[in-house]
């Protein structure tokens, strides 16, 4: 079974300030993709980035990037030039793209980290 | 813009009592997903469905049920509400699998959270 693990509860950076949110998964699949869903207060779950495994290149939106290791399945979330309104849950997700099987088609989600930005 | 509507923000119930929750999408989306959010749990994957009236069970769908008669409308059941099943409760959707990019991208509701005395 896929596990994704986000080993930081909180964290807390200071506006403007550049903050990097951990992830790991573990899993046997080759292929998959990868997620950074952002939970505001109070507010809808948005997605805030998006990685294929197979792709080398680390996605980037904006201020938000992601470092991508394959080989040590992890998959960070960067945040620079931090906001206040970057204040939310952050929650790391993993989906398989191999059809068949019990797991095709859902996401497995990480515990979350909760981010506090400091004015 | 998708819209993903939970019809309560805040819900209190009894214990026994059967509760519903629904959730509408308005973006003609095959794929309907219940998720309970739990601190420390994250989200775990109860029940979702690949289209009308087809349903499959997720990670922990014990205690629950659901029902999509209409594509926009997929509902949560709990036949006899306990304690453990305070929480956040979160409804997304998506597109078919195998539609482009946007396969990949979940839309979720502002959720409901339930409690159950």
């Amino acid at each position: 079974a896929q596990t994704v693990t986000q080993s930081q509860p909180e964290m807390s950076v200071q506006e403007a300030e550049t903050v990097t949110l951990s992830c790991t998964y573990d899993t046997s699949e080759s292929d998959y993709y990868l997620f950074w869903y952002k939970q505001p207060p109070s507010r809808q779950m948005i997605l805030v980035i998006r990685q294929e495994a197979y792709k080398q290149q680390n996605a980037t939106e904006n201020r938000f990037s992601v470092n991508f290791q394959k080989a040590a399945k992890s998959f960070s979330l960067k945040i620079s030039d931090s906001q206040l309104g970057d204040a939310a849950m952050y929650f790391c997700a993993y989906r398989i793209t191999r059809r068949g099987g019990t797991s095709y088609g859902k996401l497995t989600f990480g515990q979350g980290t909760i981010l506090t930005v400091h004015p | 813009d998708v819209k993903v509507t939970q019809s309560s923000r805040y819900l209190v119930k009894r214990t026994g009592e059967k509760v519903f929750l629904e959730c509408v999408q308005d973006m003609d989306h095959e794929n309907m997903f219940w998720y309970r959010q739990d601190p420390g749990l994250g989200l775990r994957l109860i029940y979702f469905s690949y289209d009308v009236k087809m349903k499959e069970k997720g990670d922990i769908p014990e205690g629950y049920s659901v029902s999509r008669e209409k594509k926009e409308r997929f509902s949560l059941i709990l036949e006899s509400a306990s304690t453990n099943q305070t929480s956040m409760y979160l409804c997304a959707s998506r597109v078919g699998l195998g539609v482009g990019v946007a396969k990949n991208i979940q839309y979720f509701g502002a959720g409901t959270r339930l409690s159950v005395l």
